[in-house]
């Protein structure tokens, strides 16, 4: 069955420090996708980042890295210049195929606070 | 584009008393879901529908809980009687379940209150 491990319960770091969350999955799927998603205080989960399994290349959006390993199973993810904004609950996601194909199984959260 | 609405926003309730949550997915979605989230239970998957037919409904925690989708623009949750241990906030999210294209959009959520 699939399963996402959040190890890291919760971080805290200073303004411009820079942060990984890290994501280890489980899965007998040879084609899967992995997802992040950011819950802000106000509560809205918001859609970061889809990987597939295919796609080993890590990926840069300006403050935000994505490093995918296959051999470890891991899907980690960096703030670099970490800022007060970037304050949430971060979830990684692992895609469910099969039949309808996209169910997702979700990791327990890791809380960022970044401080001032 | 207009996001997955959600109404009400905030519910609050007396126990027994039945409750009903609305969803309006993306326009053009075919995969609608619906999670609770808890503290003691961080984000569970409920019921999820496939072009408006319930796909897998494993989450669903009791037979108080039912799920419809009449249409692919629209979506309810229902809890009757209402208990305490459902207050929560409840999530809908769609997708379009297309290869390549699964990630899911959520509503801002339903925070239920049930007392």
């Amino acid at each position: 069955a699939q399963k996402v491990t959040q190890a890291q319960t919760e971080i805290s770091v200073v303004e411009k420090e820079d942060v990984t969350l890290d994501c280890v999955y489980e899965t007998r799927d040879t084609t899967y996708y992995l997802f992040w998603y950011k819950q802000p205080p106000s509560g809205e989960l918001v859609f970061l980042i889809r990987r597939n399994s295919f796609d080993e290349q890590n990926e840069i959006s300006g403050r935000y890295s994505w490093n995918f390993q296959k051999s470890t199973s891991s899907f980690n993810f960096t703030i670099t210049a970490s800022q007060v904004v970037d304050s949430a609950v971060y979830f990684c996601a692992l895609s469910e195929l099969g039949g309808y194909g996209n169910k997702l199984v979700f990791g327990a959260g890791t809380i960022l606070r970044v401080k001032s | 584009d207009a996001g997955v609405i959600q109404s009400p926003r905030h519910e609050v309730t007396e126990m027994g008393q039945e409750v009903t949550l609305r969803c309006k997915p993306i326009s053009g979605h075919n995969s609608l879901f619906w999670y609770r989230q808890t503290m003691m239970r961080g984000l569970e998957l409920l019921i999820y529908f496939n072009n408006n037919v319930p796909i897998d409904d494993s989450g669903m925690p009791e037979d108080r809980f039912s799920a419809k989708m009449p249409n692919a623009s629209f979506s309810t949750l229902k809890i009757q009687p209402s208990e305490p241990r459902d207050s929560a906030v409840y999530f809908c999210a769609s997708s379009l379940a297309r290869t390549g294209d699964y990630e899911q959009y959520f509503g801002p959520g339903t925070r239920l209150t049930v007392t």
